[in-house]
């Protein structure tokens, strides 16, 4: 089984839903983060959670939220959507420890989201 | 603030030719880590390797090695006899260090699309 599993995969939805993308994870991170990412952009940073009390805002945080309901568990959400909320997004984990790959984040497989 | 700059766009080779993909990175801090992803058609996001900033050596892996310069912010990716599964788009990616400890949240460059032909 996948390390970090998103869902869903994909998503179409309309103008103004509320939609929530889920994140869970099995490696066992404290940190988890939101990323989307955009034809020729890149990705960018959403929202950061360094573990369950502790959320922050990344560069791009205006018109979504989340919640860290448990450690292994780190939802996004768009309140209304819009149509430039169209990307694919990526939920990612990472444990800062100690090591060649510490802080190393690791990515689940992606949501697509379409706004219509 | 940081940045990534990738500046080639894509990257297209015939089979077998070495390729470097090139990472300019800006950064005010003194600690940071620099990463490399791969992004196959798939769409997944593949991890290569990390760098902290005290660690200037070199690295090679089979046919991928890095070059980790802090005198010119360069971290630059070489594939040595590329092959048609390299194909993909790359990512460089910068981290600063929080001020609680470990990485914060990556900077991504925009990405090189890499093209091997057969």
């Amino acid at each position: 089984d996948a390390d970090v599993t998103q869902t869903p995969r994909n998503r179409i939805t309309k103008t103004g839903k509320r939609i929530m993308l889920e994140c869970s994870q099995t490696k066992g991170h404290d940190r988890m983060y939101w990323y989307r990412q955009d034809p020729g952009l890149g990705l960018r940073l959403i929202y950061y959670s360094f573990d369950v009390k502790d959320i922050n805002k990344g560069e791009i945080s205006d018109g979504y939220s989340v919640s860290r309901q448990a450690q292994a568990k780190f939802s996004l959400s768009l309140e209304s959507a819009i149509p430039n909320q169209t990307a694919l997004y990526f939920c990612a984990t990472s444990d800062p420890g100690t090591g060649k790959v510490a802080d190393t984040q690791y990515f689940g497989p992606g949501t697509r989201l379409t706004v219509l | 603030a940081q940045k990534v700059t990738q500046a080639q766009t894509e990257i297209s080779v015939v089979e077998k030719e070495d390729v470097t993909l090139d990472c300019v990175y800006e950064t005010r801090d003194t600690t940071y880590y620099l990463f490399w992803y791969k992004q196959p058609p798939s769409g997944e996001l593949v991890f290569l390797i990390r760098r902290n900033s005290f660690d200037e050596q070199n690295e090679i892996s089979g046919r991928y090695s890095w070059n980790f310069q802090k005198s010119t912010s360069s971290f630059n990716f070489t594939i040595t006899a590329s092959q048609v599964v390299d194909s993909a788009v790359y990512f460089c990616a910068l981290s600063e260090e929080f001020s609680g400890g470990g990485a914060d949240g990556l900077t991504f460059g925009k990405g090189t699309h890499l093209i091997i032909q057969p």
